[in-house]
């Protein structure tokens, strides 16, 4: 298996609801990453797992929650969004956090109301 | 801070011709340079970097410290090479900061 998957491909939230995006890698990769990549915008990092220990958070806010419970998963644990929230998700895997480039999932497109 | 510039936003070329999708980069420590790429609905994927000095797709990169720049090239554009580019700046364990991407048609 040689590709990052995520889950769900889209989602619409309320502002008050509490959701999570998925994403998984069975590459053996041990880093980890979120971005964010709002409509017409390049990708913006927002967390770095490395060996499953939160390494970077790019000062994101406290309503997005990162978590990685095993090498192979990675969960953005989301609640009490804004609109300005609404934007693509992209997960990455890299073989480690400084070696090998990074492969990138599809995305989780949120819409937040 | 780092900075990543990507001047063309659009750029349209005529298959055959040749291309070139500009980068310059600004950045304190040493420069690790990477191109991705985007085709449509598809995910996004490293074209090359510049440490591995590999044509890939009959693209090439040359980092230039002295104009720090690291322009993207090909001879022959081909309609498949159409797509979003994006050239990238690594500012440290392998946190890639991104350009504002060159979305390139190559027009039959």
């Amino acid at each position: 298996d040689t590709e990052v998957t995520q889950t769900p491909k889209h989602l619409v939230m309320g502002m008050t609801n509490k959701k999570s995006l998925k994403c998984e890698q069975h590459m053996g990769h041990r880093a980890m990453y979120w971005y964010k990549q709002k409509a017409k915008k390049p990708p913006e990092l927002m967390f770095v797992y490395s060996y499953e220990k939160l390494s970077i958070n790019e000062s994101v806010p406290s309503r997005f929650s990162p978590e990685c419970p095993n090498s192979s998963l990675l969960n953005l644990h989301l609640h009490a969004l804004q609109p300005e929230d609404s934007a693509l998700y992209l997960c990455a895997s890299s073989l480690g956090q400084d070696q090998g480039e990074q492969y990138f999932g599809p995305g989780t497109r949120l819409t937040v109301t | 801070a780092q900075r990543v510039t990507q001047p063309e936003k659009l750029l349209s070329v005529f298959k055959g011709a040749p291309v070139e999708l500009k980068c310059n980069y600004s950045y304190s420590g040493s420069p690790e340079l990477f191109w991705y790429v985007q085709y449509s609905r598809q995910r996004l994927q490293l074209l090359l970097r510049h440490i591995s000095r590999e044509s890939i797709k009959g693209f090439t990169a040359d980092l230039n410290k002295g104009e720090t720049s690291f322009h993207l090239k090909k001879p022959f554009a081909q309609e498949e090479d159409s797509a979003m580019y994006y050239c990238a700046l690594e500012t440290g364990a392998n946190n890639l900061f991104f350009g504002t991407g060159t979305r390139l048609t190559v027009i039959p």
